[in-house]
């Protein structure tokens, strides 16, 4: 079974610095979808960032980018520019390809706290 | 709009007295999803269902029962609810073999007293 670990359970930067979230997961799949969620305190869960097994790009969405690292299977999310509205539990997770069970398997989350 | 819909948002509820939290998506998706939320354990799978009238337990399953007799509605069901199943739960949708995101609702916070 998949496992996916975040190292930190909480971190904080301050506003408009950059900060990087960590996440591993430990699989015997060649192929597989990683993602990385925000939970706002709305509960509301956002997709943030999606990231192919396939692909060696590392994806970006504007101020966020991955780093993934297969070999070392390490998916880290870096934040550019924080903003105050970046303040969140981030949840990163594993998904297996196929017509299968689509399930998302989770870290534990990290919570950012952006300081002023 | 594209959307899950949960409800309630809370519920308070004492041990053994059943209760049904219902979820509702307007997307035709084949694949649903209930997934529970406690600190320190990140969420977790309880029961997913392919297909209408097509349902498989999850990681968590104990507890907890589903049906799907509709395509839209996904409704998660706890006969005899414990204070252990306080929690925050969240449904999900998506079309299957997409690989693409699941679509969350807002979720539903459940305390069992």
């Amino acid at each position: 079974a998949q496992t996916v670990t975040q190292s930190q359970p909480e971190m904080s930067v301050q506003e408009a610095e950059t900060v990087t979230l960590s996440c591993t997961y430990d699989t015997s799949e060649s192929d597989y979808y990683l993602f990385w969620y925000k939970q706002p305190p709305s509960r509301q869960m956002i997709l943030v960032i999606r990231q192919e097994a396939y692909k060696q790009q590392n994806a970006t969405e504007n101020r966020f980018s991955v780093n993934f690292q297969k070999a070392a299977k390490s998916f880290s999310l870096k934040i550019s520019d924080s903003q105050l509205g970046d303040a969140a539990m981030y949840f990163c997770a594993y998904r297996s390809p196929g017509f299968g069970n689509e399930k998302l398997t989770f870290g534990t989350g990290t919570r950012l706290t952006i300081i002023p | 709009e594209a959307q899950v819909t949960q409800n309630p948002r809370y519920l308070i509820t004492v041990t053994g007295k059943k209760l049904t939290v219902t979820c509702s998506q307007n997307m035709n998706h084949e694949y649903m999803s209930w997934y529970r939320q406690d600190p320190g354990l990140g969420l977790r799978q309880i029961y997913y269902s392919m297909n209408v009238e097509v349902t498989d337990k999850g990681d968590v399953p104990e507890g907890y029962k589903v049906s799907r007799k509709e395509k839209r509605n996904f409704p998660l069901i706890l006969e005899s609810p414990s204070p252990n199943q306080t929690s925050l739960y969240f449904c999900a949708s998506g079309p299957r073999g997409s690989n693409e995101k699941l679509f969350f609702g807002s979720g539903t916070q459940l305390s069992v007293l």
